[in-house]
């Protein structure tokens, strides 16, 4: 089981605003580590989304935004569109277990 | 064009051994760190290993410490991770991502396939 919670599930109409929490502890998130999110489509391999807490790398939308306040971090997506369906991962440094850590992912459905 | 490819992935009987590659091309392969993440059937994301630029440092998720091995060869522009005493629970698609700062990848492979199953 992973130390980063993520809902299972969000789900939103097209051009909705969803947004995902990744809620960690005092030994990740809340120990001032970098949050990051990574999008899954389908059979695919995983794509950087969101680094540094809150960096777009080029290349990906501004529709998709992060935040990080203490021991959680957030995922929005505003204007949901049907190609965001997919799977969608945070991930941390965890200092008690000396290992970058994985959230237990959430997959958006776009109604 | 940036790149990364796996190969090596297989079935494998329990307690036995596999060597999964990853070839590196578009890019500066020794001046990045390098990860393996993998991902069990059905499952989410488990980090496994990084190395550093120069092969100096490598770090290990505890289930696999002990067991694998991940190295690079900068000359030959790969990455590689040696996996030992294979268990039922290491089956998953095993990815190469080129690591660009605190953990985060933002190349990946298509991933190679283990299966461990006797």
């Amino acid at each position: 089981q992973s130390v980063l919670t993520q809902p299972p599930s969000v789900s939103g109409a097209p051009g909705q605003r969803v947004t995902i929490s990744c809620t960690g502890s005092s030994s990740n998130i809340g120990a001032g580590f970098d949050v990051h999110w990574y999008q899954q489509l389908p059979g695919t391999a995983p794509k950087l989304l969101i680094y540094g807490n809150s960096n777009r790398p080029s290349g990906v939308p501004d529709r998709f935004s992060g935040s990080k306040s203490g021991t959680s971090a957030s995922l929005a997506i505003t204007g949901l569109q049907a190609e965001d369906e997919a799977d969608y991962y945070c991930q941390s440094y965890d200092r008690s277990l000396t290992a970058y850590v994985f959230g237990t992912g959430t997959k958006v459905t776009v109604l | 064009e940036v790149q990364l490819v796996e190969s090596g992935g297989g079935l494998v009987q329990p307690g036995g051994s596999l060597r999964l590659s990853c070839a590196a091309s578009g890019f500066s392969f020794s001046s990045y760190w390098m990860s393996w993440v993998r991902q069990a059937p059905g499952k989410g994301l488990e980090w496994v290993a990084n190395t550093k630029q120069d092969g100096s440092g490598k770090y290990y998720v505890d289930s696999v410490r002990g067991r694998f091995t991940i190295s690079r060869d900068n000359a030959k522009n790969s990455l590689y991770l040696q996996m030992n005493s294979l268990r039922a629970e290491d089956s998953a698609v095993y990815y190469c991502a080129r690591d660009v700062g605190s953990g985060s990848t933002d190349v990946w492979g298509k991933g190679t396939t283990v299966t461990v199953s006797s």
